[in-house]
């Protein structure tokens, strides 16, 4: 079956460095999608990865090795507004989404 | 705001009611998808619209009926559902279906069902 793993809940401080590792298993792999969803709002898309290596936008990087079926988010100079959760998605080789259960992402000041 | 609309933002029904959901998308996009979202749960996906043609149906309970007038219109029509169809409802689109195709959500029907 297809699978993406996911940590369900992490805690960092403001002002840190986190980062949210996801790893999948499915059949087929056609890129890497990361989005954000604040409690009670839509998911917004932060990223996407189809080749190995890192992508970085501003203070948000992903990264991804297809050899390992791995990413991760990372967040940089964490804000109290990045307390979120963060879902991993994955396209198959059907291109549909298979998701992660997300992670939930607590900011402690 | 995401560009795509759903209607209403909440709604508590019962087993025996009929009731619709409206996504509404403004993005000029082809595709249209609706997805449930539980507790702790990966989104699920539900069915799948692109160019008003339905693609995908991942054995969805007849109890859930969409329609696609035009691409940018989607409906959820509900009937006879049970308390574990208590979700969040997500509305998304797309401009295709292809791998680079990012999907752009609406902020959901948080539906309940006593």
């Amino acid at each position: 079956g297809q699978n993406i793993d996911q940590p369900t809940e992490m805690t960092a401080t403001e002002g840190a460095i986190v980062q949210i590792n996801c790893t999948y298993q499915t059949s087929g792999f056609n890129g890497l999608f990361w989005y954000q969803q604040h409690a009670g709002e839509a998911p917004t898309f932060l990223s996407y990865n189809v080749l190995d290596g890192l992508e970085e936008k501003g203070r948000f990087s992903s990264f991804l090795s297809r050899s390992k079926g791995y990413s991760y988010l990372l967040l940089k100079e964490l804000q109290m507004k990045d307390s979120a959760s963060y879902l991993c998605a994955v396209m198959d080789s059907n291109y549909q989404l298979i998701w992660g259960a997300g992670t939930k992402l607590i900011i402690k000041p | 705001e995401t560009g795509v609309t759903q209607t209403p933002r909440h709604l508590v029904m019962g087993m025996t009611n009929k009731k619709s959901l409206k996504c509404e998308q403004h993005l000029g996009h082809n595709a249209m998808y609706w997805y449930k979202q539980s507790a702790k749960k990966p989104l699920e996906l539900m069915f799948v619209y692109n160019f008003k043609e339905q693609t995908e149906n991942n054995s969805v309970p007849s109890r859930f009926s969409p329609e696609c007038p035009n691409s940018s219109h989607l409906f959820l029509h509900l009937h006879t559902l049970q308390p574990e169809d208590s979700a969040l409802y997500l509305c998304a689109s797309s401009q295709g279906t292809g791998d680079t195709d990012t999907q752009y959500f609406g902020p959901g029907t948080r539906l309940t069902v006593l």
